[in-house]
């Protein structure tokens, strides 16, 4: 079975397009996350939940919008896609949203807006 | 700016050798983790070390964490070519919320 799952893994749109990536996990986890690694690789953090609450929210232009209907998923909607949110988007899901817990990663997601 | 910033960005070596990373993180940690990333893959958990903790082996892995210097070492030994990956660094801190910053990784390329 598989931990942490987000659909697509591959997601090629045009410009103006509304698109989702879903992510589910069946770990039991109360934290989920979702972050953008561009084509150098950089992996920066977008958002985070806690029991379906928000509790970080990075510098994201309001067209990316997060929604968790339970705690275990996370689903991101990007409405009016542009040429630069073509990256993978993963999401990740941890135990606690404290220290001392790892994360686990989905496979990933690889958005190219054309 | 990047909480988390791996040295070197890549790394060649052969098979047998042994590879050491490098990472810097710039404000105080709870505790810093590595991940690893296989290509066009998710990041796997490698190992955490807290703050209060200098040293932490796992297997073939060794970390070092010098809060002193902000920095932690990944040393992977007798490296194999299944370990060629990216390796990146994570640092997790309380900014009101716990939330776990990366670095850009090191790449890896282990020859046979």
């Amino acid at each position: 079975d598989t931990a942490v799952s987000q659909t697509p893994k591959y997601l090629v749109t045009q410009m103006g397009n509304d698109k989702s990536i879903k992510c589910e996990q069946n770990l039991g986890h109360d934290t989920m996350y979702w972050y953008k690694q561009d084509s150098k690789k950089f992996l920066k953090i977008m958002f985070s939940y806690n029991n379906k609450e928000l509790i970080i929210n990075e510098t994201v232009p309001n067209r990316f919008s997060p929604k968790s209907p339970d705690k275990a998923h996370l689903n991101l909607h990007i409405n009016s896609l542009e040429l630069g949110d073509s990256a993978v988007y993963f999401c990740a899901s941890s135990q606690m949203q404290s220290m001392n817990t790892e994360a686990f990663f989905g496979q990933g997601t690889r958005l190219t807006v054309v | 700016s990047q909480q988390g910033e791996e040295d070197p960005q890549a790394l060649s070596i052969q098979e047998g050798e042994n590879a050491t990373m490098n990472c810097s993180y710039k404000t105080s940690i709870n505790n810093l983790q590595w991940y690893r990333q296989n290509s066009g893959r998710g990041l796997v958990h490698l190992i955490l070390i807290r703050s209060n903790e200098r040293e932490k082996h796992s297997g073939r892995l060794r970390v070092t964490l010098d809060t002193s210097k902000k920095s932690s070492s990944l040393l992977i030994t007798a490296s194999r070519a299944a370990d060629t990956a990216s390796y990146f660094c994570a640092t997790d801190f309380n900014t009101g919320g716990f939330k776990t910053i990366f670095g850009a990784g090191t790449r890896l390329f282990v020859k046979a």
